[in-house]
């Protein structure tokens, strides 16, 4: 049984710029949860994913959207990246939306 | 808004038992205590939960008061590799709610 794998695992952009952060999911799950935590705090909700659907969304702009794939592997696109977007963005897989959650190493992304 | 409060830092003596306070006034019959630790650069891992009976498995044990409004993470023989910051959650299991609302969490370090 594989874990939950996110890529790549550091990223630098610019400011303007677009992202796209991978997740796989853990072997049977079907839900990918979405969450940004900046330097010295606690990971925020950003949004969930569930048999493809979105299903619930943290206090974050339009400009961060996701993907769910039938394989239930999700991405998270960030558009028009600001400076403020510099953080470790996680992914979370579960068997179901309010299952445990169990997380992958994260991408760090840094904004320049 | 998190729903839980805890110290921002902790300190033990490797080898002794590491007693991890938090505070969750506020919660709810149906939602369970939730503890995840986080090691430096990595993701957040599950340690334990328990909805209003103390539990006890190979990680931690945790004891919740009778009113249940706090809660006790217990690691009963700290090593330096138990270093992390450790959050407390409250969440409704098994339900449709998606996200974990994380606060700042415990930052533990144990010397040698």
């Amino acid at each position: 049984e594989t874990g939950v794998t996110q890529s790549p695992t550091h990223l630098i952009k610019t400011r303007g710029q677009q992202v796209t952060l991978r997740c796989s999911s853990q072997s049977g799950h079907n839900t990918v949860s979405w969450y940004q935590q900046a330097l010295g705090q606690g990971p925020q909700f950003i949004f969930q994913y569930y048999r493809e659907e979105e299903n619930g969304r943290g206090n974050f702009p339009p400009r961060f959207s996701g993907l769910q794939f039938p394989n239930y592997s999700s991405e998270l696109n960030v558009n028009a990246l600001e400076l403020d977007d510099s953080a470790l963005y996680l992914c979370a897989s579960s068997s179901s939306p309010g299952g445990e959650q169990f997380f992958g190493p994260g991408t760090r992304l840094t904004v320049l | 808004d998190a729903k839980t409060t805890q110290p921002t830092s902790m300190d033990c003596a490797e080898g002794r038992a590491a007693n991890l306070p938090c505070n969750h006034s506020t919660i709810s019959g149906n939602e369970y205590v939730y503890w995840y630790r986080q090691i430096h650069s990595q993701g957040p891992q599950y340690i334990i939960h328990g909805l209003k009976n103390n539990e006890t498995n190979e990680m931690a044990s945790l004891i919740i008061t009778e009113d249940r409004k706090s809660s006790t993470l217990i690691l009963p023989h700290a090593t330096l590799r138990d270093t992390a910051v450790y959050y407390c959650i409250v969440r409704v299991e098994h339900s449709s709610a998606s996200k974990i609302i994380f606060g700042s969490g415990t930052r533990l370090s144990i010397r040698p």
